[in-house]
């Protein structure tokens, strides 16, 4: 079965720093894999995916994810963060699947980002 | 925009009143899912529809039920709501099965009394 973690539960940057969340995930074959944000009280906003190819991927908002076969990661980056990057982070894979026809995506138990002044 | 539209946003009921969540979108994908999501932790998967097939996880409570009267629409329905049932309830649809991203709503939020 898959499974990610997420080994930072809350991260606090400063503004203007730069950014790096951490997921590792546990997949026995090509995983695919997504960074969601969701802000207080919203539902989840897609980031970034990767499905194959180039494995440093771009996504909205300029974030960046490098997957790295080799150590099983598919960390989040961003060089400069914004006050209103401030949300809840998770990183998902989807594998095999569970039920029925449709393949799970399995979540990360997320990491909380708070960004000072 | 074509989009997944939940409503309400916002859902407060009494214990043990039926409650229903409503989930719409303009996608057209075939697939669409049911997720909860308590505080502080990751979503969920309740069930799924892939188009009119119904699927539901293993540990998910016989309280909960799910309608999908079309492809645009999904419900999902509470029969006895406890305190435990208290959470964000977020609707995603994919375009189909495999390996599809997932576009999440905005969620709906039930409070129970």
């Amino acid at each position: 079965a898959q499974s990610v973690t997420q080994p930072d539960i809350h991260i606090t940057v400063s503004e203007g720093a730069s950014l790096e969340l951490r997921c590792n995930y546990s997949y026995g074959a090509t995983p695919y894999l997504f960074w969601y944000v969701q802000s207080p009280g919203q539902g989840l906003q897609l980031l970034l995916k990767y499905f194959s190819g180039d494995t440093l991927v771009q996504g909205i908002k300029g974030f960046e994810a490098e997957f790295k076969r080799s150590q099983s990661s598919f960390n989040l980056r961003k060089p400069s963060v914004h006050w209103s990057d401030a949300a809840e982070y998770f990183c998902a894979v989807v594998g095999k699947i569970s039920s029925g026809s449709a393949r799970q995506l399995t979540f990360g138990s997320g990491t909380q980002l708070t960004v000072l002044p | 925009d074509a989009m997944v539209i939940q409503n309400p946003r916002y859902q407060v009921t009494q214990f043990g009143k039926p409650v229903t969540l409503s989930c719409s979108q303009t996608l057209n994908h075939n697939v669409m899912y049911w997720y909860q999501q308590k505080s502080s932790q990751a979503p969920k998967l309740l069930f799924h529809y892939y188009d009119k097939d119904f699927n539901n996880e293993a540990d998910t409570p016989d309280n909960f039920q799910s309608r999908r009267p079309n492809t645009s629409f999904c419900f999902l329905d509470i029969r006895s709501p406890g305190l435990g049932d208290a959470a964000m309830y977020l609707c995603a649809t994919s375009r189909a099965k495999g390996r599809e991203t997932q576009y999440f709503g905005p969620g709906t939020r039930l409070l129970v009394l």
